[in-house]
């Protein structure tokens, strides 16, 4: 069956450290992955997805992942945090079209300033 | 992008009442879609709805319950029937990017909590 699972709900970092949250994924063919990110008051917006090619994919404000196809992971980064960064973040998983995305559970990041 | 508006944004309601959602985009789009967001919980897809036909639905989610209407290829309702405490949720309307890619663009979203 289709899943996506992240590892971590709740992240609380100080300022300028680095992030890395968990998302690995179960599909039976060709998969398109994506993070979104929730602040709060605000709409969900994507940070960056991966359809194809690269697999080390930059979005907006300073985010990269990393698809590694052997682990079934899209492991979402940032070298350095900000509190602006405080938000829930989403992994989320399609096929082809979006006909059917799968969101995983969401991370709360809470960053310290 | 896709710019979609939402209403109501929250509405507390009392058991046994319906509901309904409604969302407007502002650009034609062939598939519009309506998660579910619990408490603590993620987005959970509740059904596709595509102009001109009728809406499909996930696993444990009924026409019955959330029946859903989509006149034209920018607007669809939602509507939660015959509610209960256990639909308290956030509910979202989404379309998709219309560059196949599947990214997704979302409403604000309604907040339901029923008594």
């Amino acid at each position: 069956a289709q899943s996506v699972s992240q590892h971590n709900h709740h992240v609380i970092l100080s300022e300028a450290a680095s992030l890395e949250l968990g998302c690995n994924y179960s599909y039976g063919g060709t998969v398109n992955l994506f993070w979104y990110v929730q602040y709060p008051g605000q709409h969900l917006q994507l940070l960056l997805k991966y359809f194809s090619g690269d697999p080390l994919v930059k979005g907006i404000k300073g985010f990269e992942a990393e698809f590694i196809k052997s682990k079934f992971s899209f492991n979402l980064r940032k070298p350095s945090v900000q509190w602006s960064d405080t938000a829930e973040y989403f992994c989320a998983g399609g096929d082809t079209g979006g006909f059917k995305t799968i969101f995983g559970a969401g991370t709360r990041l809470f960053v310290k300033a | 992008s896709a710019v979609i508006s939402q209403k109501p944004s929250r509405d507390i309601c009392q058991r046994g009442t319906s509901l309904t959602i409604q969302c407007q985009v502002d650009s034609q789009v062939t598939m519009m879609f309506w998660y579910r967001q619990q408490p603590g919980q993620s987005l959970t897809l509740i059904a596709t709805a595509n102009q001109g036909s009728e809406a499909t639905y996930e696993s444990g989610f009924v026409i019955d319950k959330f029946p859903i209407s989509r006149p034209n290829l920018t607007f669809s309702t939602l509507t939660v029937s015959n509610m209960s405490p256990e639909d308290s949720s956030i509910y979202l309307c989404s379309v998709e990017a219309g560059d196949a890619g599947g990214k997704l663009f979302f409403g604000s979203g309604t907040q339901l909590s029923v008594l």
